[in-house]
């Protein structure tokens, strides 16, 4: 059965600061893998997809690399705004790519 | 462009009630329709997904079901409430290619 996990649960750093959050997943069989954001109370906003056979995805300061063989993916995010606050969520598809297996998340707080 | 409408946003509902949450997408035909469940401090877990009209696979055996009456139409519903369906409830769709997949903003639901 297919696990995600996601370190740290929280985050905390001053605005400018560029940071890293990982992902790790125990099947490497995957469809894809996507990042999303969610805000307190509101969906989830998609914010990078990669497809297994993609090593990496950029979109504006943010990149997102996938490495299937380790099970892991991080999302890096550059030069960090309070407008980065929520939680970053990570999920991986099925090879059926019917579904997607959440991780936790990580909720980062960027102070001013 | 693609539209997700998920309703109602908040509902308050005794226990032993029925439950309708209704989600209809926009712009696109045939798409993956997912209903996921996020309970207060854990991720989010697949309920149900349709990959057609009248084709629902269940991930998790509970008191709740869903229903695809109409290709881009996905009704998740229950016939008697528990506290334990308390959560906020997001519908999300995805074309069967990619696995990208998009998220209504969601219902939150409180069982009394």
């Amino acid at each position: 059965k297919q696990e995600v996990t996601q370190i740290p649960a929280a985050l905390s750093v001053p605005e400018g600061e560029n940071l890293v959050l990982n992902c790790s997943f125990t099947d490497s069989a995957i469809y894809n893998l996507q990042w999303f954001r969610q805000d307190p109370g509101k969906g989830l906003t998609s914010l990078l997809l990669i497809q297994s056979s993609q090593r990496e995805q950029t979109s504006g300061r943010l990149n997102a690399s996938l490495d299937k063989s380790s099970g892991r993916s991080t999302l890096y995010i550059a030069a960090s705004q309070p407008g980065d606050s929520a939680t970053y969520l990570c999920a991986v598809t099925n090879q059926a790519g019917t579904a997607l297996i959440f991780g936790k998340g990580t909720t980062l707080s960027v102070s001013s | 462009s693609q539209t997700i409408h998920q309703w109602p946003a908040t509902l308050v509902q005794p226990v032993g009630s029925p439950l309708s949450l209704e989600c209809t997408v926009e712009g696109t035909s045939n798409p993956n329709l997912y209903w996921y469940r996020q309970a207060a401090g854990r991720g989010l877990q697949l309920l149900f997904y349709s990959v057609g009209i009248g084709q629902i696979s269940s991930e998790v055996p509970q008191n709740l079901s869903a229903s695809r009456p109409q290709d881009r139409q996905f009704i998740l519903s229950s016939k008697k409430l528990l506290l334990s369906d308390s959560g906020f409830y997001l519908c999300a769709w995805s074309w069967a290619d990619t696995g990208e997949l998009f998220f209504g903003e969601g219902s939150r639901l409180t069982v009394l």
